[in-house]
């Protein structure tokens, strides 16, 4: 496989349940992102990985909780989420090269989630 | 604080025709400009970017975008649409003008859907 692979593709969840979301990327990037995808809004980042540390939580609720194991693989777990957080969840990745602004953002398909 | 605006959400036009999706952004310092489009029940694919230098930066699949500094926009435009560029299509500005760190922590526009007929 090649790129940012994400999965399930598809989630329907109830309030009180527990679920990940998976990423993966087969490109040899060392930075990884979620952003969440909601219709009439902004793509909104909510975490940003470099090398397996979190560099940014842009103030997201602690229902959401990220794990980065290794550089190619980010997790997305959720708990107790509201049916507010029904929306696209997008993964991607970037090569961060110190001193350039340049590199750009793969992303996979997203997954996307419906709570109940 | 960095923002980006896109006021159309919806972009109509006829196959062979000019197109123009547009894009104002707000930001400090010099800015670092995305196009990004998404095609159904797919990711962001990357465009174009501008980053310093000529003001008309050509991308993929026939596309280029002119940034006007007086003017803050980043317009998209394409001289002959195709059906097939029917999409969502996202202008980002990078969140941070530093070089130094190196992550890509864009701000996003709200999209404009394409709609290219036949």
């Amino acid at each position: 496989e090649t790129g940012v692979t994400q999965t399930p593709r598809h989630l329907v969840m109830g309030m009180t349940n527990k679920k990940s979301l998976k990423c993966e990327q087969h490109l040899g990037h060392n930075a990884m992102y979620w952003y969440k995808q909601s219709a009439k809004k902004p793509l909104e980042l909510m975490f940003v990985y470099n090398f397996k540390e979190q560099t940014e939580n842009n103030s997201v609720p602690s229902r959401f909780s990220p794990e980065c194991p290794n550089s190619s693989h980010l997790f997305l777990h959720l708990h107790t989420l509201q049916p507010e957080d029904s929306a696209l969840y997008l993964c991607a990745s970037s090569q961060v090269l110190y001193g350039s602004g340049a590199n750009v953002l793969t992303f996979g398909a997203g997954s996307r989630l419906t709570v109940l | 604080a960095q923002s980006v605006a896109q006021p159309e959400d919806q972009v109509n036009v006829a196959e062979g025709n000019p197109l123009t999706v547009k894009c104002t952004y707000s930001v400090s310092g010099n800015p670092y400009l995305f196009w990004y489009v998404q095609y159904p029940n797919r990711g962001l694919q990357f465009l174009l970017k501008y980053i310093t230098g000529d003001n008309l930066v050509k991308g993929s699949y026939g596309f280029e975008a002119e940034f006007n500094k007086s003017q803050t926009s980043f317009h998209l435009k394409k001289p002959s649409a195709l059906v097939s560029d029917s999409a969502l299509y996202f202008c980002a500005v990078r969140l941070d003008g530093r070089r130094d760190t190196g992550f890509q922590k864009l701000v996003f526009g709200t999209g404009t859907r394409l709609l290219v007929s036949p």
